[in-house]
């Protein structure tokens, strides 16, 4: 079974802290890819980066860096000086190569908000 | 380049009323999805096509039927509508199902209010 948990259903920060937004995948697969959308208050989805099962190296992108660990099955996201533009749900998704459609299977989502 | 363009943004129905969402893309993708997110649902698959002329249900496809009416454009239908589907939809293409890396791309999303 495929399934994604983001347990953080809430994150209140204010300016400039760092922030960590958690997720756990579950699969069976040996192939998967993981990715990370934003959807800002304007409500469209950001594509923001995938990662493949076979790349553990963390990506750093300005702020935002991602960490990667197979043993644990996390795929979380971190923010450094977070600004009130972060302000968004950030949705963590997995698609296992074997899936038959293809389909990317998300979390619930975790509601940001960065306090000026 | 526009992307994935969905229409209406907005829409009220009240119940039994019928209604099509329209979703077109412009990145030669060829497959694309019907998302519905719900609050503390997160995005659940509605309906997929992996290629025009082929279309597969997703983890909600009750009260939908879809189209895939060539390579850009596919369309959700609503044939009565019910409360329970209000909700906001999210078109998505992609490339290929073999590309499995690759991202989803959404459009702007439907918000849908059934009364």
């Amino acid at each position: 079974a495929q399934k994604v948990t983001q347990a953080q259903t809430e994150i209140s920060v204010v300016e400039k802290e760092d922030v960590t937004l958690d997720c756990v995948y579950e699969t069976r697969d040996t192939t998967y890819y993981l990715f990370w959308y934003k959807q800002p208050p304007s409500g469209e989805l950001v594509f923001l980066i995938r990662r493949n099962s076979f790349d553990e190296q963390n990506e750093i992108s300005g702020r935002y860096s991602w960490n990667f660990q197979k043993s644990t099955s996390s795929f979380n996201f971190t923010i450094t000086a977070s600004q009130v533009v972060d302000s968004a749900v950030y949705f963590c998704a997995l698609r296992n190569r074997g899936s038959t459609l293809g389909r990317l299977y998300f979390g619930r989502g975790t509601q940001l908000t960065v306090w000026p | 380049n526009a992307g994935v363009t969905q229409t209406p943004k907005f829409q009220v129905l009240k119940t039994g009323q019928s209604m099509t969402l329209q979703c077109a893309q412009d990145m030669n993708h060829n497959s694309m999805y019907w998302y519905r997110q719900d609050p503390g649902m997160g995005l659940r698959l509605i309906y997929y096509s992996a290629s025009e002329g082929t279309t597969d249900k997703g983890e909600v496809p009750n009260g939908y039927n879809v189209s895939r009416l060539n390579k850009r454009e596919f369309s959700l239908r609503l044939e009565s509508a019910a409360p329970s589907q209000t909700s906001v939809y999210f078109c998505a293409s992609s490339e290929s199902r073999a590309s499995y890396n690759s991202p989803l791309h959404f459009g702007n999303g439907t918000r849908l209010t059934v009364t």
